[in-house]
């Protein structure tokens, strides 16, 4: 049971252009988000959150929206640089409930940005 | 601030050997994970330790994995014995926090196992 998707599996854009990452949830009792980024050969690193409350977060050149009635988020990357090539996982949690604040990874997706 | 640490960074065992990967968490933090994430999905939580008691290994597979974390702090995770579908990059993970709550993870480089 794959309670967070991310549907796109890799995603080319230019330098300088917008890149929109996409993720699905199916789980309601989610309230708190994350974006990961990891580059090849070593562990992802925190990227940017929302909590459930909020419906978009922003820092810097990364934007969050959280659209809770579609149970969809997506992370918006402007401008896009070389640097960002990496692959970028979303994470949710019930932070406020009894998981103990465990995440659950979407597959992940491959980003490339071209110069 | 020193990060995650993990060793080996690679391994790779024939099948039905017996395998260890070490964790020394972020100076601190209370909070402790260990993930399995094989290729072309996402990290899977094995098991989540809150010092040195385990608060959640609902996805552990207890027949063959284990893993402890003495004195709340290094966390040891075996493997007895490995199967093929073991394969992966085995992460650890550790937060300031307390389990519960708005809760942001520093990952480890990880380890990655090649079970033959």
């Amino acid at each position: 049971d794959q309670q967070v998707k991310q549907n796109s599996p890799s995603l080319s854009v230019q330098e300088g252009r917008i890149s929109i990452l996409n993720c699905d949830y199916t789980n309601s009792m989610f309230d708190y988000f994350l974006w990961y980024k990891k580059y090849p050969a070593e562990g992802p690193t925190f990227l940017i959150s929302i909590s459930s409350i909020k419906d978009k977060n922003e820092d810097g050149r990364f934007t969050v929206f959280l659209n809770k009635s579609a149970k969809h988020l997506s992370l918006h990357i402007v401008p896009s640089q070389p640097g960002d090539s990496a692959v970028y996982f979303c994470a949710a949690s019930n932070a406020g409930g009894t998981s103990y604040g465990k995440l659950t990874f979407g597959q992940g997706t491959i980003l490339t940005v071209h110069p | 601030e020193a990060g995650v640490a993990q060793s080996p960074r690679y391994k790779i065992i024939e099948k039905r050997q017996s395998v260890a990967f070490w964790c020394n968490p972020i100076s601190g933090h209370a909070t402790l994970y260990w993930y399995q994430q094989i290729l072309g999905q996402g990290p899977k939580l094995l098991i989540q330790f809150q010092n040195n008691g385990v608060v959640d290994d609902s996805q552990l597979p207890k027949d063959r994995f284990s893993a402890e974390r003495l004195k709340g702090v290094d966390s040891t995770l075996k493997i007895q014995p490995a199967k093929l579908e073991d394969s992966a990059v085995y992460l650890c993970a550790s937060s300031y926090r307390l389990a519960g709550g708005y809760n942001e993870q520093f990952f480890g480089p990880g380890t990655r196992l090649t079970v033959l």
